[in-house]
């Protein structure tokens, strides 16, 4: 079945980055573009990128945009979330999910598997 | 970038009542509409996409409608099970894919 395992949670001070890996499983890693959200506290999840791991093209969410790197290493079938310059609005649980369609070069947009998700708490 | 609303915030039904949320697009996304649910301390859950499309493994008791701008999730029967947050999210106009704040459904 298909499986997102996600590392655990993470305490970052303000500045700093912070580094989230997603585990796939279960299904050809190559197939499917993945996608990267946060949920923060009491909030709806808010996207921040997609990676085709097929290609390792990216698209970035405007409000991530020059602090997000998606990257991913297909020996391994692991994507990988940086965020870097953290503050402490970035305090949230961070999920990779992956795309409904099956394709190397389009998707749909829809979330149909996701991770358990990764705390990420932003604290001096 | 568009913005979705959910309504009511919150919605107090009783185990087998039928339970309806709504939500709204700032402009038409045509069918292009999915809902999740959403328990404690879990991911969501894809339920409904392309407005009414069930995902795989969902209970026929859920079914979705509408077109445009304005969708609605029905629960036929409420499960306790069903009792949670849902989320409806657009995919027809992007960067960026849009969420709405959210509906709780909650046991009255």
């Amino acid at each position: 079945q298909v499986q997102l395992v996600q590392s655990g949670s993470e305490v970052k001070e303000p500045g700093a980055s912070v580094k989230v890996s997603c585990k796939a499983s279960g299904y050809t890693f190559s197939g499917y573009y993945l996608h990267w959200l946060r949920q923060a506290p009491g909030q709806s999840p808010e996207w921040m990128g997609w990676i085709n791991p097929n290609s390792g093209a990216t698209m970035y969410g405007r409000n991530f945009q020059g602090r997000v790197s998606l990257t991913r290493d297909a020996s391994t079938t692991t994507a990988y979330l940086d965020l870097s310059r953290l503050a402490f609005d970035d305090t949230g649980v961070y999920y990779c999910a992956r795309d409904l369609r099956t394709s190397h070069a389009s998707l749909d947009g829809i979330f149909d598997n996701w991770g358990q998700g990764t705390l990420v708490t932003v604290s001096s | 970038e568009i913005v979705m609303t959910q309504s009511p915030a919150t919605l107090s039904l009783s185990p087998g009542e039928r339970g309806t949320l709504s939500c709204r697009a700032s402009q038409s996304v045509f069918s292009k509409l999915a809902w999740y649910q959403q328990k404690p301390g879990q991911a969501p859950r894809l339920l409904i996409y392309n407005a009414s499309t069930r995902a795989t493994g969902v209970p026929a008791r859920f079914s979705g409608g509408g077109s445009g701008a304005e969708f609605t999730l029905t629960i036929s029967s409420l499960q306790s099970e069903d009792f949670a947050l849902y989320y409806c999210q657009q995919y027809n106009k992007w960067p960026p894919f849009t969420f709405g704040q959210g509906t709780k459904l909650e046991i009255k």
